[in-house]
């Protein structure tokens, strides 16, 4: 069965680095999306992605936030200089073209640890 | 602001006993509704998804209705396993203008199935 993949599973990085979560949706979708979830927390919205581009974004999604679809398979988050407070578990997702039951899948996740 | 909101917040059961799940919700434009498996520290499994104009959907043990009147949902799970330990989320859809959806989540209730 199709999943979105993502990679790495656990990245642990120091305060003001730069990182690049990777996802590889299904092959088939049109919608990508990013969501965290702060340890305790319920999952929120980041950002959603279509035909190359943001359609939507959270106030969480500020400046030190960049999405990119560099080659057409890959779906990337960078966090530029990282804080302490961007610890959380990161999820990507993907749907399909289609009217409002657009089903989104969600990957495993990618747990973001800032030292 | 788009919200949604769970009760209760935890929950504890034994194997074999049914039980039900509320959500109540104020999201605008209102495009359907999810209920969410997630296991800890993995990705939400979807388990239902209802439009406006449905009432109720079942996916083998749980039944999920809607009440779009009162902005209400339920998910009621029957003989329950210890499988079916996780946190369940109420999801909420909102059509983004520019294509997909905006998920909102609940805070979710932690069910716990003893022997």
């Amino acid at each position: 069965e199709p999943e979105v993949t993502q990679t790495p599973s656990h990245q642990v990085t120091q305060m003001g680095q730069e990182v690049i979560l990777r996802c590889v949706p299904i092959s088939n979708h049109l919608y990508f999306y990013w969501y965290r979830q702060i340890l305790g927390q319920k999952v929120e919205f980041l950002v959603s992605f279509y035909n190359n581009e943001i359609s939507e974004k959270s106030e969480i999604f500020d400046d030190q936030f960049s999405v990119e679809r560099p080659d057409g398979s890959n779906f990337t988050l960078k966090i530029r200089s990282t804080k302490l407070e961007d610890s959380a578990m990161y999820f990507c997702a993907s749907g399909v073209i289609g009217g409002k039951n657009t089903e989104a899948f969600f990957g495993q996740g990618t747990r973001l640890t800032v030292v | 602001k788009n919200q949604v909101e769970q009760s209760p917040q935890s929950l504890i059961i034994l194997e074999g006993k049914n039980c039900t799940l509320q959500c109540n919700y104020t999201v605008s434009p209102f495009s359907n509704l999810r209920w969410y498996k997630q296991d800890t520290g993995r990705g939400p499994v979807s388990l239902t998804i209802m439009t406006f104009s449905e009432n109720t959907k079942s996916n083998g043990r749980y039944t999920a209705t809607l009440d779009a009147d009162t902005k209400q949902s339920s998910l009621h799970i029957t003989a329950s396993q210890l499988s079916d330990s996780a946190s369940y989320i109420c999801v909420v859809s909102a059509r983004i203008t520019g294509g997909g959806n905006k998920l909102t989540f609940g805070t979710g209730t932690q069910l716990k199935v003893e022997l």
